[in-house]
């Protein structure tokens, strides 16, 4: 049972940014992915989720403006995408698993992805 | 938003300490609270939720407490694996938040 993300990525400002997470090992389509990210020295924040089986996806206020949150069930994969990059974005970026009673805490991570936002 | 705040910062401790951290959240989240331990360069790990309920495979010296505003992390006999960076985090309302973190260090 793991999350696999995609790798590093090094973006200019207002340039776009489009992550993967791939699941193994348990139903995709039970589960909602949910997206998180972590500044350097700061608290992780949530951005939103995906509901594995139906697609609805929700997303905080902050981003809601320039994330887009997918998936494409056949591949167990998920995805954020992330547009008009500013150089507070540079963060860890990671998937989540939601709780098995569908309940939003998190019990099963990716190991993350780097992006550094830089001109 | 629902603010979290923990305290201390900053816990130094020895081996076989007892210790407790604090969550405190700005309006009632009842039991919809969970805690995660990070190492550096490492992904959180989930230690509890629901404010008390210990994910499976988590050692049983590590509990939670507490209900609606206040909440505790113990761990009753500190480890070497222990010393790290702890973390609560809400899922009552949209957006959930996490707190500012707990650092565990070495006394």
């Amino acid at each position: 049972v793991q999350l696999v993300q995609s790798g590093a990525e090094v973006k200019n400002p207002g340039a776009s940014v489009r992550l993967s997470c791939k699941a193994s090992g348990y139903t995709f389509s039970s589960y909602a992915i949910h997206w998180v990210r972590q500044a350097p020295g700061q608290r992780p924040e949530w951005m939103g989720w995906i509901n594995g089986g139906n697609g609805d996806t929700k997303s905080s206020q902050k981003f809601q403006a320039r994330v887009s949150i997918t998936k494409n069930t056949p591949a167990t994969t998920a995805y954020m995408e992330l547009s008009s990059l500013r150089s507070d974005d540079t963060a860890v970026y990671y998937c989540a698993r939601e709780g098995p009673r569908g309940d939003d805490y998190f019990d099963l991570w990716g190991q993350g992805s780097l992006v550094t936002v830089s001109s | 938003d629902i603010q979290m705040t923990q305290s201390p910062s900053t816990l130094s401790a020895s081996i076989g300490d007892r210790v407790t951290i604090t969550c405190r959240a700005s309006q009632s989240i009842s039991t919809w609270l969970a805690w995660y331990q990070q190492k550096p360069g490492k992904a959180p790990k989930l230690l509890i939720y629901k404010a008390s309920s210990l994910e499976s495979g988590v050692p049983s010296r590590f509990s939670g407490s507490g209900s609606g505003t206040e909440f505790t992390l113990t761990i009753s006999s500190l480890q070497p694996d222990d010393f790290a960076t702890y973390y609560c985090q809400h899922y009552n309302s949209y957006p959930y938040t996490f707190g500012q973190g707990t650092k565990l260090e070495i006394k």
